[in-house]
């Protein structure tokens, strides 16, 4: 079973759809959860990260974690075709700048 | 934000030659930083943490005299790939964590080739 698990996709939706991704995870000992978008042949860049359960809102993006399911969620108002990309979720144990456990990322198309 | 370099994005090399890539921390100070590798359609997998002034931490399975990590400044770490065989075409990602703002920073990735 690997650390963490992500649904490949591809997702694909329609311009302005709320898009849902999702992990789960097996080490109850990760405590910092985060979210990079990747574009084709580009380092991952963050767009959030959460320590321990809760929300975080950000803009259009909200960040759910769940420790007691071990389940992630990124949530992406009135997507935009800008949006396509891939989104990786990635998990560390003492803080954001240790060494990440990465999901195998969910392509997302948004289509106009 | 900050700014993770690397360098080159691109290299193309024949078997059994060594390449090494350079990752740079622009404008912040780093004393770890992280080398990862990125098959097609897969994840990131983390093979190696290199701290300054120390041997590098490698993952299991990776191995450490095929992939030479130098951490020798706050702002510079290097990979390099010896005697470097087609399996060993992938995409490597680097990041440095500044910790004034908790954040690790990421590289735009150096596509390696072997013929």
């Amino acid at each position: 079973q690997k650390e963490v698990e992500q649904d490949p996709g591809p997702l694909s939706v329609p311009e302005g759809a709320i898009v849902s991704l999702n992990c789960t995870y097996s080490n109850s000992a990760f405590q910092y959860f985060m979210w990079y978008r990747q574009y084709s042949r580009k380092g991952p860049e963050l767009l959030m990260y959460t320590y321990s359960s809760g929300n975080k809102e950000d803009g259009r993006f909200t960040a759910q974690v769940d420790k007691s399911s071990k389940y992630i969620s990124l949530f992406i108002r009135d997507s935009q075709p800008s949006d396509s990309a891939t989104y990786l979720c990635a998990m560390s144990l003492l803080y954001n700048t240790d060494k990440l456990i990465f999901g195998t990322g969910t392509r997302l198309q948004v289509f106009p | 934000g900050a700014v993770v370099s690397q360098h080159p994005s691109r290299v193309i090399c024949k078997s059994g030659t060594s390449v090494k890539i350079e990752c740079r921390s622009l404008d912040f100070q780093a004393t770890t930083m992280f080398w990862y590798r990125q098959f097609p359609k897969q994840s990131l997998m983390l093979m190696a943490t290199s701290n300054e002034g120390s041997k590098a931490t490698y993952e299991q399975g990776v191995e450490k005299d095929k992939f030479l990590i130098n951490h020798a400044s706050l702002t510079l770490s290097t990979l390099t790939v010896t005697s470097a065989h087609p399996e060993d075409s992938s995409f490597y990602i680097c990041s440095a964590g500044e910790l004034s703002t908790d954040t690790q920073y990421f590289g735009p990735g150096t596509r390696l080739t072997v013929l």
